[in-house]
């Protein structure tokens, strides 16, 4: 089965600084997607960024952008220039490519990200 | 975000008590989600339904009962539930299968006393 980890609990950051929040995932799949969400404190999760396990390149948008290590089942999120509106639950997920459960995410336990004036 | 809703935003109620969540989705997807989000654990996937047929249940009491009547539109029945579920349950939506992202809905806080 597959599993996603997220080994920090809370990250902070200064305002107009560089986050970056870890992932590692755990899948014998070659074919699957990836994913970060933001929760903010209002709770509604809102997709930030996805990524194809078949593209190399590392998927970007806007001031986030990733770090995706196949090999190294590494998944990280990269915050430029950190915004207050930031501040956030950071999940991420992922989800299979083919086989019965295309439809399933799985989420790592989050990170909470501050951001300080 | 009014992509899915959801109604109530917040529900108490009490162990015999009976009620429903509503989820509501107006992006056309064919697929839809409820989880649980309690602290410090993953969002639990609860139920799936693709093109309104249930495919996943992960094992989840009887005391939840879902219902799709059509592709919009999602329950969540609740009864005789116990004070551990108490959570924010959370909808969501997407296109059935491939790598489509979901869309959640703001989720329902429940409270059970």
């Amino acid at each position: 089965a597959q599993t996603v980890t997220q080994s920090q609990p809370e990250m902070s950051v200064q305002e107009a600084e560089t986050v970056t929040l870890s992932c590692t995932y755990d899948t014998s799949e070659s074919d699957y997607y990836l994913f970060w969400y933001k929760q903010p404190p209002s709770r509604q999760m809102i997709l930030v960024i996805r990524q194809e396990a078949y593209k190399q390149q590392n998927a970007t948008e806007n001031r986030f952008s990733v770090n995706f290590q196949k090999a190294a089942k590494s998944f990280s999120l990269k915050i430029s220039d950190s915004q207050l509106g930031d501040a956030a639950m950071y999940f991420c997920a992922y989800r299979s490519a083919g086989g019965y459960n295309t439809d399933k995410l799985i989420f790592g336990t989050g990170t909470r990200l501050q951001v300080f004036p | 975000e009014t992509g899915v809703t959801q109604t109530p935003r917040h529900l108490v109620m009490g162990m015999t008590n009976k009620k429903s969540l509503k989820c509501e989705q107006h992006l056309g997807h064919n697929a839809m989600y409820w989880y649980k989000q309690s602290a410090k654990k993953p969002l639990e996937l609860m139920f799936v339904y693709s093109l309104e047929e249930r495919v996943e249940n992960n094992s989840v009491p009887s005391r939840f009962s879902p219902e799709c009547p059509n592709s919009s539109h999602l329950f969540l029945h609740l009864h005789t539930l116990q004070p551990e579920d108490s959570a924010l349950y959370l909808c969501a939506s997407s296109r059935a299968s491939g790598g489509y992202e979901q869309y959640f809905g703001p989720g329902t806080r429940l409270t059970v006393t």
